[in-house]
């Protein structure tokens, strides 16, 4: 079954611990993306990759890592999270093609972090 | 920088009613996506549209792209109450593989 899984589905942790959210797809795509979802505020993208080792800054990548080290894992790190990083985390993935995502994405399940 | 606007935020209607949800971005855009999110869950991909004048239809929703006036809208037709959810636009940015959410528009369909 064709799926982008991440983990933890949940987690709460403390100010300061870095976590990192793991991210994989089994659809061998090239473009891979981070967003968060807040209330009021929608989704905002947070750090996109088009294929491995080639990553680049979405709107709001201030306190966040990745890597593309494999093309199906894309995990997000936060090395020092704090509370206003406390929000709903997706992982999706896409066909890039023709030089442009012109793709619908898949989206993971969610990860919900809260930091204490 | 893309900017997105979604109109209305909330929307709540009649079963069998017709409605329309406009999405307005504010810089060229070559590709724009629907997405609908129920409450809890996770997003799911509606329509994609590539090219200026596209449309898209799928049982009760229609998509379409104007890429001059920087306007897409999702059509609603006889809606009936498996419609209720959240509706996203995300128009790419242009020359990047950013993508840009609208804030998102809440839909309830009512008896």
């Amino acid at each position: 079954e064709a799926q982008v899984t991440q983990n933890p589905r949940y987690l709460i942790t403390v100010t300061g611990k870095k976590l990192t959210v793991t991210c994989s797809q089994n659809m061998n795509h090239e473009y891979m993306s981070w967003y968060r979802q807040d209330p009021g505020l929608g989704l905002r993208q947070i750090y996109y990759s088009m294929n491995v080792e080639v990553t680049d800054k979405g709107d709001v990548p201030e306190g966040y890592k990745v890597s593309r080290k494999e093309k199906r894992n894309f995990p997000l790190i936060l090395e020092s999270p704090s509370p206003n990083q406390t929000s709903l985390y997706f992982c999706a993935s896409s066909l890039y093609y023709a030089g442009q995502v012109n793709q619908p994405q898949h989206f993971g399940d969610g990860t919900r972090l809260s930091i204490l | 920088e893309l900017k997105v606007e979604q109109n209305p935020l909330f929307l709540s209607m009649q079963e069998g009613k017709n409605y329309t949800i406009y999405c307005n971005y504010s810089t060229t855009s070559d590709r724009l996506y629907w997405y609908r999110q129920d409450p809890g869950k996770s997003l799911e991909s509606l329509f994609v549209l590539l090219s200026n004048g596209a449309v898209k239809q799928e049982g009760r929703l229609m998509a379409s792209l104007d890429t001059k006036a920087r306007l897409s809208t999702l059509h609603i037709t006889a809606a009936v109450h498996d419609l209720s959810a959240t509706y996203f636009c995300a128009p790419g940015q242009g020359g990047s593989e950013k993508l840009v959410f609208g804030k998102g528009t809440k839909l309830t369909v009512n008896p």
